[in-house]
């Protein structure tokens, strides 16, 4: 199975602040990669799909990037409604396989 | 509105079996892949098996593989997931969700945008 190694665990930062995180994958995946964010609690939300399209609905301030083996998410100014977890996923075989995660917590 | 809601989780010993169910509703559940997707306790997420529109391919997580079965009635607008031989590894919170897909230039990708609010299996004697 294809590991997604999420860079890093977790972050502190605070409102208005640029952030990115950064998912590696263990083999190509061409652009086959989704975001999620995930807050105590509850469901995950996609947040972007195809590395970089954004799903209907999330705000601008999220995007993502990347093609083959290395990704980014980046929230280029961090609200208070962004502190969660955020997972990426790939989706270029199975199994589909998440990285471990990265908790955005209030700096 | 889209609704996707799991049941069926709870209590049971280790090597016993548990069927979860999940029922949509507010879109055409014939025309989607589906997937479970769950998350043992303070733990991350971790894809568990995932089905066709039609239920004709299925895939699993080695972990779950001859364990686990994924299975769909289109007719009743809900997706299963038989599990037998459970362990305690098993124990989470088990979510499904729609694969609305998107494809482009020859690719598909996938996007989970509906998500049930998940049901609870634990499993311990």
């Amino acid at each position: 199975a294809i590991q997604m190694t999420q860079s890093p665990s977790s972050l502190s930062a605070s409102v208005g602040d640029r952030v990115t995180i950064t998912c590696r994958a263990s083999q190509g995946i061409r652009n086959e990669l989704g975001w999620y964010q995930q807050k105590p609690g509850k469901a995950p939300k996609l947040l972007i799909y195809a590395a970089s399209i954004l799903e209907s609905g999330v705000p601008s301030r999220f995007s993502g990037s990347g093609s083959g083996t290395d990704f980014t998410l980046t929230i280029s100014s961090l609200q208070p409604e962004d502190f969660a977890t955020y997972y990426c996923l790939q989706d270029y075989n199975y199994p589909s396989t998440f990285g471990q995660g990265t908790k955005v917590e209030i700096k | 509105e889209v609704q996707v809601v799991e049941s069926g989780g709870g209590l049971v010993q280790p090597g016993g079996s548990l069927r979860l169910s999940c029922a949509a509703s507010g879109f055409t559940f014939s025309r989607y892949w589906m997937t479970w997707v769950r998350q043992a306790p303070g733990k991350g997420l971790e894809w568990v098996a995932k089905i066709k529109e039609d239920g004709s391919d299925k895939y699993h997580v080695d972990s779950v593989k001859g364990r686990f079965t994924i299975s769909r009635d289109n007719a009743k607008n809900s997706l299963y997931l038989q599990m037998n031989s459970l362990r305690a590894e098993d124990t989470a919170v088990y979510y499904c969700a729609t694969d609305l897909g998107y494809c482009s230039g020859g690719a598909c990708y996938a996007r989970y945008d509906y998500w049930g609010q998940g049901s609870l299996v634990t499993v311990s004697s």
